[in-house]
């Protein structure tokens, strides 16, 4: 059963730069049906896809956030980390790391926690 | 504003029916890819709840359902349980956003 943990900052300042880690385990980011992904959840709002990454290393990354994104995988530790700069209080939210399950027709089918991250002075 | 749109509520009776739609458009549902769906319960990560417009991953019980026509997908919920009472998300991919995935904005369903 694959499990994913994401790791990172609760706080962050506004205009600095958010650096989270996801750690999957159960199975290997080396996979052919996998991209891995990092969405996020304003409070009381819904959800945001923010990109994903294939384990060779292509991304897709949302359009509205593309110039502030970098999506990473680091396949001998199994993880894959976001940075996502110039942040705004409007990014505060919880950020969820998931499994895209291209077999499934690319729908989420493992989730980490989550994690709350908020953006303020 | 979500490029996916479903009712910000639903609610129903225990033992009740009750059904969730998402509305898309030509560039996404309409084109024919696949909806899935996520139940939230409170405090917690979203749980793939149906993929591919009309499967249900293992344990999820059979009173959960989805459907598609055209540009529009439905979640059923058929004996409603208090333990349904949770946000209901719709997901899709859109062609014209860069091969991003899309949501709707969530529907909360509250068993009365």
């Amino acid at each position: 059963q694959v499990q994913l943990q994401e790791l990172g900052p609760g706080l962050v300042r506004p205009s600095e730069t958010l650096s989270l880690t996801c750690t999957v385990s159960g199975g290997p980011v080396i996979s052919g049906e996998s991209y891995w992904t990092w969405l996020r959840q304003p409070p009381g709002k819904g959800l945001e896809w923010i990109g994903n990454i294939y384990y060779g290393g292509s991304t897709n990354y949302n359009p509205s956030l593309k110039s502030r994104v970098t999506i990473s995988v680091d396949t001998s530790r199994n993880q894959f980390s976001l940075t996502l700069s110039s942040l705004f209080a409007a990014d505060t939210a919880v950020y969820y790391c998931a499994r895209d399950w291209t077999r499934g027709g690319s729908c989420f089918d493992h989730w980490g926690q989550g994690t709350l991250v908020t953006v303020s002075s | 504003q979500s490029v996916l749109t479903q009712p910000p509520s639903v609610s129903g009776a225990p033992g009740q029916r009750v059904t969730i739609s998402c509305t898309g458009s030509t560039s996404n549902i309409g084109a024919g890819y696949d909806v899935h769906w996520y139940q939230q319960l409170p405090g917690t990560a979203p749980k793939l709840l149906i993929y591919g417009n009309n499967n249900r991953p293992s344990g999820v019980p059979d009173r959960f359902s989805g459907s598609k026509s055209g540009t529009s997908a439905s979640l059923a919920i058929t004996g409603l349980q208090a333990g349904d009472e949770a946000d209901y998300h719709c997901q899709s991919y859109d062609s014209s956003l860069s091969g991003s995935r899309v949501f709707g904005g969530g529907t909360k369903l509250t068993v009365l």
